[in-house]
């Protein structure tokens, strides 16, 4: 099993619709979660954390599942601008200090 | 300074050459880290730099690839002998104490003709 598992996409929304995301993971002792945004030939950038009791971001909220090792994030009210490629990050080690693991991102297109 | 800078943006070398790639991380940030991006991935671990010691180098694929950052700010990737499987973009990132999130420079993109 890979460490970080995420569905490639595309996923092809138009504007205004809600989309979810979700992510696997394999190591139960995994303590930090994270959803990075990437655009095209750019670097990833921090979206949000994920916290256990779920959190809520403007238009964008993360839910962490641990029981199943699963993670997920929903996009409300797409927008053009939406449009990029998600990646689910964990410490997959669980430490505090250790790398995190990026999974292969989702690809996510805003159409008009 | 303000965020993570590398350079070079671009880099193009012949099979067998070495090359060097820099990272500056952001100002008082303790942890660096390299990663490697290859065309529809996710990022990959190289090695993580806690201060000017390599705290995790597990991630280097082989002996050809070395990592220095000798005052404990900026970091250099050195790759010997490059193959064309080399090509890929290179990214930096640095956090505050290696708790939370990262931010990433905008990459090396390196390419082995």
């Amino acid at each position: 099993r890979k460490e970080v598992e995420q569905d490639p996409g595309p996923f092809n929304v138009p504007e205004g619709a809600t989309v979810a995301f979700n992510c696997t993971y394999s190591n139960s002792a995994s303590q930090s979660f994270f959803w990075y945004r990437q655009d095209c030939r750019k670097e990833p950038k921090l979206l949000m954390s994920v916290y256990s009791s779920g959190n809520e971001d403007g238009r964008f909220t993360a839910q962490l599942n641990r029981a199943s090792q699963y993670i997920s994030l929903l996009i409300r009210d797409s927008k053009l601008s939406d449009s990029a490629t998600y990646l689910c990050v964990v410490n997959i080690n669980g430490g505090g200090n250790t790398p995190l693991v990026f999974g292969k991102g989702t690809r996510l297109s805003v159409i008009a | 300074g303000a965020g993570v800078s590398q350079t070079p943006s671009n880099k193009v070398t012949e099979k067998g050459k070495y090359v060097e790639l820099r990272c500056d991380p952001i100002s008082g940030h303790t942890a660096l880290y390299w990663y490697r991006q290859s065309l529809g991935q996710g990022p990959e671990f190289l090695i993580y730099f806690q201060g000017t010691g390599a705290a995790d180098d597990s991630g280097l694929p082989n002996d050809r690839f070395f990592a220095v950052r000798p005052e404990g700010s900026v970091s250099t990737l050195k790759i010997q002998r490059t193959e064309r499987g080399d090509s890929a973009v290179y990214l930096c990132a640095s956090s505050l104490n290696g708790v939370g999130g990262y931010t990433f420079g905008s990459g090396t993109r390196l390419t082995v003709v």
